[in-house]
Formats: C-alpha cells, sequence, structure tokens
C-alpha cells in the first residue's frame, strides 16, 4: 500500500463547478501537507501550505485537513478551464522527505 | 526571473552514454533535491543537498551521481544510461530541510528519453 493515495481520475468538471480533489495517507507522523498543481510539460507549482489540522483559504482555493481520518482535500470554487492540470498532494513526515499522491488529472469543460 | 532553472529542457541519447543535467536556484534557498517522475507522474525523491552537503540519498542505482559545486547549483550525472532511465527529472529546492516542512519550489523539468 502507497503512504498517500489519491484518485487519478479524470475529473472532469463544466466551468464554474466547485471542485473537490482529495488525499488519504497512512503514515500518523505527516503534519505539514501541501497541494501542487502541474500543467502539462512543467514543473509542479505550489498552491497551498498547510501545517496540521484545520482550513486554509487561499482566494478561490481551500485546503482542508483531518488529521483523524487521515485525509487532506482541496476545494477549487467557480472553476476555470485555466485550473485544467494534474493537482499533486504531498505530506512530509519526521524524515523530511515530501512524499507524493500520484496526481489527478482534472479538466474544465467551458 | 525564473526560480529554479534546469539545462537541458530535452534530452534524448542513445543507451549506454553518459549526460548530465544542471540545475540552478536564484531563491536563495539552502536545501535543493533531485526527483524523478515517471510515466504515470508519479514524483519519487532521489537525492537532496543542503549546503552542499548529501543529506538525502534514496535508493538510486549508482550510476546516478549528484553534485553540488555551491548551495545554488546542483547537477546530476549519469553513467551508461538504460531504457528504464527514460523519465521526467525535476529540481526542486528549499529553505533549510533540517528545519521540517519546509515547502519546495520546482523546475521545469528535463526529459531524458533513451534509445
Amino acid at each position: 500500500q502507497k503512504e498517500v493515495e489519491q484518485d487519478p481520475g479524470p475529473l472532469s468538471v463544466p466551468e464554474g463547478a466547485i471542485v473537490s480533489l482529495n488525499c488519504t495517507y497512512s503514515n500518523s507522523a505527516f503534519q505539514y501537507f501541501m497541494w501542487y498543481r502541474q500543467y502539462s510539460r512543467k514543473g509542479p507549482e505550489l498552491l497551498m501550505y498547510t501545517y496540521s489540522s484545520g482550513n486554509k483559504e487561499d482566494g478561490r482555493f481551500t485546503a482542508q485537513v483531518d488529521k483523524s481520518s487521515k485525509y487532506i482535500s482541496l476545494f477549487i470554487r467557480d472553476s476555470q478551464p485555466s485550473d485544467s492540470a494534474t493537482y499533486l498532494c504531498a505530506m512530509y513526515g519526521a524524515t523530511n522527505k515530501l512524499i507524493f499522491g500520484t496526481g489527478t488529472l482534472l479538466a474544465i469543460q467551458p | 526571473d525564473t526560480a529554479v532553472s534546469q539545462t537541458p529542457k530535452y534530452l534524448v541519447t542513445q543507451m549506454g552514454n553518459d549526460k548530465s543535467i544542471k540545475c540552478e536556484q536564484n531563491l536563495g534557498h539552502d536545501t535543493m533535491y533531485w526527483y524523478k517522475q515517471d510515466s504515470k507522474k508519479f514524483l519519487k525523491i532521489m537525492f537532496s543537498y543542503n549546503n552542499k552537503e548529501l543529506i538525502i540519498n534514496e535508493t538510486v542505482p549508482n550510476r546516478f551521481s549528484p553534485k553540488s559545486p555551491d548551495k545554488a547549483h546542483l547537477n546530476l550525472h549519469i553513467n551508461s544510461l538504460e531504457l528504464g532511465d527514460s523519465a521526467v527529472y525535476f529540481c526542486a529546492s528549499s529553505q533549510d530541510a533540517r528545519g521540517q516542512g519546509q515547502p519546495q519550489h520546482f523546475g521545469d523539468g528535463t526529459r531524458l528519453s533513451i534509445l
């Protein structure tokens, strides 16, 4: 079993919809959580960074961490075609190695 | 200004050759990393240097040798290239990784294809 599980998709939603992306993890030592966006033929771009449980909002993006369930989410409001990309969750444990999910391919249909 | 830059962007070469990839960051970070991303988009850490000192060395064939001449540069040399080395290699950097949980910033990758 992988340490971080993420549905690979693809996930296709109409423009303007709310998108929910999720990851589950097995290691209770993880406490720093990140979401990256990766466009085709580009590097991962840091979107959101959270520590421990709770919510963080930045514009149309909200990151949620539920450590008791070992579950993290990224919500995108008012989705735009420019949000079409692969979204990667990533997290740190005690070893300081960043562990990535496999990524979810998101397509926003105009 | 590009924060983390890698050269070359594309590398097509024959099996058995030796090649190098270069990375530079202008973010003033102390730690740099090499990742391999396979065809299924899975990103896996290979190496990490903090201020020229190797701090992460994953189970990677010893044909792969990183070198950090200074904290702004990290190179990756690969000997005797094999078909399975075909992938995208990403460089990243962060503040001192000995401080926990530092977010990492990535370059745009080097696409290596072995013929």
